[in-house]
């Protein structure tokens, strides 16, 4: 079935410095990728839509100087924190729609991001 | 129109019982019905889902029923082990236009021995 590999699994930055998590499709072509962040204890809540080859879409409240998604292949999306402070602290997860005949989505296993 | 709401928020279920979340949506044009799990530092997995098309689905232990008439759906768990014991997302999306999906607020489940 179709994979989307999120890494890295968890990273612990110092404040102000940038972090890229990636998300690779790795047996199917991903023209779109959704981010998600989780609040401990809450629920998934969509940051960005990332298509290939234009520019993400945003949700509202989501800064996009922030976070910086890229989108640059069919198998490729990468979400950058810059300056991350203390309250970006959070579970990132990338998911994919399915392809072919076959719908669902697929999710990435998510990334741990600590800022200290 | 896009929010899915979730009940209830937890739930303590012993082991062998049932145990049942239920959800509702608003927005007609949401096609396709998720039910995720997730445990503690793990992203969500696909659990089961379900297409209007029809009002029950089932797969071992797990199972949607479908109200497209109430806008309402549930997930019922048979038999509940302690290992069923995480959050449980109910989502929605409109699959056919690869939209994004929508999650419920959760429900934590805890099932005790």
């Amino acid at each position: 079935g179709a994979v989307v590999s999120q890494h890295p699994s968890r990273v612990i930055c110092k404040s102000g410095t940038s972090v890229k998590i990636e998300c690779r499709s790795l047996d199917f072509q991903a023209t779109t990728m959704f981010w998600y962040r989780q609040f401990p204890k809450q629920s998934l809540m969509l940051m960005a839509t990332s298509n290939e080859g234009s520019k993400a879409t945003y949700e509202q409240g989501v800064e996009k100087d922030k976070f910086l998604i890229n989108h640059a292949s069919l198998t490729l999306s990468t979400l950058t924190v810059t300056s991350a402070h203390p309250e970006d602290s959070s579970f990132y997860i990338c998911s994919a729609p399915g392809t072919g005949g076959n719908y669902g989505y697929t999710f990435g296993s998510g990334t741990r991001l600590t800022v200290v | 129109q896009q929010q899915v709401k979730q009940s209830p928020q937890s739930l303590i279920v012993q082991k062998g019982g049932i145990s049942i979340i239920n959800c509702a949506y608003e927005n007609t044009a949401f096609d396709y019905f998720p039910w995720y799990q997730q445990f503690p530092g793990k992203g969500p997995a696909l659990l089961i889902a379900i297409r209007p098309d029809v009002s029950e689905k089932k797969e071992g232990r797990f199972t949607i029923s479908f109200n497209k008439s109430a806008k309402q759906f549930s997930l019922h768990i048979m038999d509940s082990q302690p290992g069923d014991s995480a959050t449980y997302f109910c989502a929605a999306s409109r699959e056919t236009s690869y939209d994004k999906v929508i999650f419920g607020p959760g429900t934590s489940l805890s099932v005790i021995p």
